[in-house]
């Protein structure tokens, strides 16, 4: 049972917008822990896309951006491209933990 | 660039040991904390624990903490996770990643994953 709740999959066709969702507690994301998303393409590992909430990687297309309010966040793709898709994890940390880290449980993308 | 080149797949017996190697290729260990991660089949990531190699401090997550041991060489070139006991529950893909010093602690190199099967 992942500690961050991610919605199992989205959808959007080719050069549309996409939102995914990255719910967290008062413990994790409320706690003022950044979030980091990363991209796992099939059979990978996962990649980098956005650090603490909000900075992308060099190298990462401005094509995906990431927000935080609250106990939430969120991954934004625009112009979605077929490479695209892939499962994304969220991933932040816990006071609870020790401030060890917590993960969503991944959201699958499809391009349709 | 820095790469992780981690061990290959092993099939383990009920009750054995595994012990996978993570190998910084193209740099060093030195400067990074090294955190390992497994994905079961169709799953999320499960933190196991992280370690400092220059330092050789390990910090494993309390829930394996009676059978995890998180290493590194003096060299601080390769990290190594042993894990004892081992159950089904064992099976999965174990990732080693670096907590990148310019990324808040992401995890922003990472190896290609070891398979790691517990059958009888």
């Amino acid at each position: 049972q992942a500690v961050l709740t991610q919605p199992p999959s989205v959808s959007g066709a080719p050069g549309q917008r996409v939102t995914i969702s990255c719910t967290g507690t008062s413990s994790n994301i409320g706690a003022h822990y950044d979030v980091h998303w990363y991209q796992q393409l099939p059979g990978t590992a996962p990649k980098l896309l956005i650090f603490a909430d909000t900075d992308r990687p060099s190298g990462v297309p401005d094509r995906f951006s990431g927000s935080k309010s609250g106990t939430s966040a969120s991954l934004a793709i625009t112009g979605l491209q077929a490479e695209d898709e892939a499962v994304y994890f969220c991933q932040s940390y816990d006071s609870g933990l020790n401030g060890r880290g917590v993960f969503g449980g991944g959201t699958k993308l499809t391009v349709l | 660039q820095m790469h992780l080149v981690q061990s290959d797949s092993e099939v383990k017996q009920p009750g054995s040991s595994v012990k996978v190697s993570c190998k910084a290729s193209g740099g060093s260990l030195r400067n990074h904390g090294i955190t390992w991660l497994r994905q079961a089949p169709g799953q999320g990531f499960e933190w196991l624990g992280g370690i400092l190699p220059l330092l050789g401090a390990a910090n494993p997550t309390p829930t394996f903490q009676d059978r995890l041991a998180l290493t590194a060489d003096e060299t601080s070139t390769t990290a190594y996770l042993e894990l004892t006991s081992l159950t089904f529950e064992d099976t999965a893909v174990y990732f080693c990643a670096r907590d990148g010093t310019h990324y808040r602690g992401a995890f922003d190199v990472w190896g290609q994953g070891t398979l790691v099967t517990v059958s009888s």
